[in-house]
């Protein structure tokens, strides 16, 4: 069972917008930097934010991120079909010591 | 770009040792970051094993760390995992990982493709 609570599915067509959330507490999203990775079977996971907000060279401006309290969210605008995958979000754990994943969000584009 | 790439056998016997390497051919890994393994059971979410830098430091997961070792070769440039006294919920995907970690601020900006190892008699 995952410390970090994320929506397990979200959808949307073609250029639309789709936003998803990781929940946690003040033991770990709410006192720590929190950042987003997508999986794609197969493929290398690709970090897409880090420290809540900034993206990496080579991510589109298309992927944001944000966090208020207890709570990160992933905004994913003008979605394209191979944004299809798994996303999930991490971030450090202060009272566990561990670093921690959310329970991941898989993006369907109808 | 980063390349890592993991290594190993795709199968191992219940109470056995899984052994994984995960080679870094393009950057020294010596410099200045530390160096990961995580792990995706099939059908279920990430999970972080531990970190070790080239200090000799390490930090492993609570739950696993009394199975687990990670550790350097510096000379062949790459980083090991060893997890004892394996069982079948240690099937998974294994994916090796740069760490960055500064303050607050930790984040696993490149990934291998990551290893299926199943654990099977």
């Amino acid at each position: 069972q995952s410390v970090l609570t994320q929506p397990p599915s979200v959808s949307a067509a073609p250029g639309q917008r789709v936003s998803f959330s990781c929940s946690g507490t003040s033991s770990n999203v709410g006192n720590n930097f929190v950042s987003w990775y997508r999986l794609l079977p197969g493929t290398a996971p690709k970090l897409l934010i880090y420290d809540n907000h900034k993206r990496p060279s080579g991510i589109p401006g298309r992927f944001s991120g944000s966090k208020s309290g207890t709570s990160a969210t992933l905004d994913i605008t003008g979605l394209q079909t191979g944004d299809e995958a798994d996303y999930f979000c991490g971030t450090w754990d202060s009272s566990l010591s561990s670093y921690v994943f959310g329970s991941g969000t898989k993006v369907t584009v109808l | 770009q980063v390349q890592l790439q993991e290594s190993g056998p795709g199968l191992v016997k219940p109470s056995e040792t899984l052994s994984l390497t995960c080679a870094v051919p393009s950057l020294t890994i010596t410099f200045g970051y530390s160096w990961a393994w995580i792990r995706q059971p099939p059908g279920e979410g990430l999970e972080w094993i531990g970190n070790a830098d080239h200090s000799g430091r390490t930090f492993y997961n609570p739950s696993l760390r009394s199975r687990v070792t990670l550790f350097l070769d510096t000379a062949n440039n790459h980083f090991s995992l060893n997890l004892t006294s394996v069982t079948a919920a240690d099937t998974a995907i294994y994916y090796c990982a740069r760490r960055w970690q500064f303050l607050t601020q930790e984040y696993f900006d490149q990934w291998g493709q990551g290893t299926l190892v199943a654990v099977s008699s």
